[in-house]
Parts: structure tokens; sequence; C-alpha cells
């Protein structure tokens, strides 16, 4: 069975540009999770999403991020106008119910020059 | 708000050392426990989990930890490290609602 994956491993992008994240569950699992990850820095929390909806988006840090999963599988994490303090490494996890050990994928690290 | 906290930012010990890590989370209700483990140049794997039931629960590679509610800890512990345990472990609580609050981690390197 695959995990957890994510794509690009890796994005470089300019200062406000606007870039796209992908993440790819597995399948089955109906929570889906996006965190950000700072050099020294546990994973903070963006959004969840059980099943096709935002179950919790506290975490976003403005309206700048945004997500989506139309169709309760993929998820796709969008950054617009990006800044330089957006540069981290974006995990995505899924879980089979919200709250159960989560599965991360390998993140995608963001760099904004 | 929820948060975790991990005392120990970077922990160094010999082989076969005895290890405990700390972690405490604010919150006064049920909670989930957790405790994750990075590898360097790997991703985030699950090492244990509590949910209910004994409060001392083992997981992967002869970890355990012990829920002790009353001191809002989560301690983990591994009677003998060994090289390959050098790693960046991560303590996180789900308190209702789905989501897990992350520690900053702890970065433990064995020395050989």
């Amino acid at each position: 069975g695959a995990g957890v994956s994510q794509t690009p491993s890796n994005k470089v992008t300019e200062k406000g540009k606007y870039v796209e994240l992908r993440c790819d569950p597995i399948s089955g699992h109906t929570a889906l999770y996006w965190y950000r990850q700072s050099l020294g820095q546990g994973p903070e929390f963006l959004i969840y999403f059980q099943g096709t909806g935002a179950a919790d988006d506290s975490g976003l840090p403005n309206d700048r991020f945004f997500a989506v999963r139309p169709e309760g599988s993929v998820s796709t994490l969008k950054i617009q106008r990006t800044e330089r303090g957006d540069s981290a490494v974006y995990l995505c996890a899924s879980s089979p119910r919200p709250g159960e050990g989560m599965y991360f994928g390998p993140g995608t690290r963001l760099t904004v020059t | 708000a929820q948060s975790v906290s991990q005392h120990n930012h970077h922990v160094i010990l010999s082989e076969a050392a005895s290890l405990e890590l700390g972690c405490n989370y604010s919150y006064g209700g049920t909670v989930n426990l957790f405790w994750y483990v990075q590898y360097p140049g790997q991703h985030l794997q699950l090492l244990l989990k509590y949910f209910s039931g004994d409060p001392l629960v083992k997981g992967i590679k002869g970890f355990e930890a012990e829920f002790i509610k009353s001191k809002f800890s989560f301690n983990l512990r591994k009677p003998s490290v060994q090289w390959s345990d050098t790693a960046e472990y991560f303590c996180a609580v789900n308190a209702g609602g789905g989501k897990l609050i992350f520690g900053q981690g702890t970065e433990l390197s064995v020395k050989p």
C-alpha cells in the first residue's frame, strides 16, 4: 500500500508568485491534514478536511492561503502572493478518522526568494 | 488554547544509556497523546499513541511512554538507546476536533 505522497518535493518561487502544493493521501483515509514546519520547530497546524469539507481551517495564517479537496481524496494547498516568510516544509498527513494517528507524507520544501 | 511543551531541545547520549524525553500538555479534558519520530532525511513516523486504558504504552523499537494525568505529562522512555535512535522526536496531543498540536521537538543524538 502506498503512503501519503506530495508533489513537488521542492519548489522555489519568487516573492509575489502563486504556488500550488499537492497531496495524495492513503486510499480510504477520510481525514486529511496540512501542516507547516519551519527549521527547529514542530509541525504547525494549518487546516484539516473530513471528506470534501474543511472541518477546521483555524491554522491558516491569512487569506493568501487556501486549500481544497474537491473529491474527498487529493488535496491542493494554494498560496497567493507568496512572501519570504512562507518558506517552510509543507506537510500533508492522512488518517482513517479524525484524531487518530496520522500518516505523514515526505513534505514539499517551499523556498520563496 | 491547547499547547504542548517539550523541555529538552537537544539531548546527547552514549549508546546503551537510558532515555527519557519530557512532554507536558495544557488541556484539562480527555486527550489522545502521540509521539512521532523523524529520522534524518525521512518523514515523520508514528512511534506510539495513547487513547485510553493502561497509561503505560509500548511502541515500536523498544520505546514506551507513560501518561500521568495528574501531571499532564506523557514522557517517552527507552531503557537502552542505540546509535540508530538518533532522530528528532515530537510529542503531540489531540484534545478533540481532529487536529494534533505538536511540541517543538527534541533532537536526540546518540554517540556510538
